[in-house]
């Protein structure tokens, strides 16, 4: 089954700084990679997400990168801000065949933003 | 539009007891998915209802059973709870299938707590 490894497990950055967190993922058949936010006490929010044949997407702030060859994604996130403090997942989708499909979740990244 | 409802937030069970959880979707979503999180194992993907029928299945034994209603109300059952079972579960809701780029939106979750 796929495998998804993510790095670093925490993150301090200055505000206004860059944070980037990497994934890899083990299935070439993923073609689906979506990042949630996790805020202390919340619930998992979808903040971005990147299709199999797309390179790089933007969102503000946040954009997401896709090696498919390397079988890797990245979230990377400008201008920090505390409010941007929280745990992030990435995951990755692989569809087999009839509708169905399997969604692994890496380990997520504490990210600490210091004001 | 109301959010994802789930009871109950909080629960207490002692090993060999069953468990059912329950979660509203958001109005008009038919797709209803379900995750374990644990500070072990991160975010895992349980199981995916739509239309009233599981379409995707996790790495989970099959103590681990859930259901769908007419009106996309969701149950999840756990039977002869184990200690390793004390998670936080999680459930989605999206309009049409979840993980295939429509945006999920995640419950409060219910605090599943085995003694």
């Amino acid at each position: 089954g796929e495998n998804v490894e993510q790095h670093p497990s925490t993150l301090s950055v200055q505000e206004g700084d860059s944070a980037v967190i990497k994934c890899t993922y083990s299935d070439s058949a993923s073609n689906y990679f979506p990042w949630y936010k996790q805020e202390l006490g919340k619930r998992p929010q979808l903040i971005i997400d990147i299709r199999s044949n797309v390179g790089e997407k933007k969102d503000q702030r946040i954009a997401v990168t896709l090696n498919k060859t390397a079988k890797h994604f990245s979230l990377h996130i400008t201008e920090t801000q505390p409010e941007d403090s929280a745990v992030y997942f990435c995951a990755a989708v692989t569809y087999s065949g009839a509708g169905s499909y399997q969604l692994t979740f890496g380990k997520g990244t504490k990210l600490s933003v210091i004001p | 539009k109301a959010g994802v409802t789930q009871t109950p937030r909080y629960l207490i069970k002692t090993r060999g007891q069953q468990v059912t959880l329950s979660c509203s979707p958001i109005s008009g979503h038919r797709s209803v998915s379900w995750y374990q999180q644990t500070p072990g194992q991160g975010l895992q993907f349980l199981f995916e209802y739509f239309s009233e029928t599981q379409r995707n299945k996790g790495n989970f034994p099959g103590r681990f059973s859930g259901r769908q209603f007419s009106n996309s109300r969701s149950e999840m059952n756990v039977s002869t709870l184990e200690l390793g079972d004390s998670a936080l579960y999680l459930c989605a809701s999206s309009y049409s299938r979840g993980g295939v780029g429509n945006e999920q939106f995640f419950g409060p979750g219910t605090r599943l707590t085995v003694l």
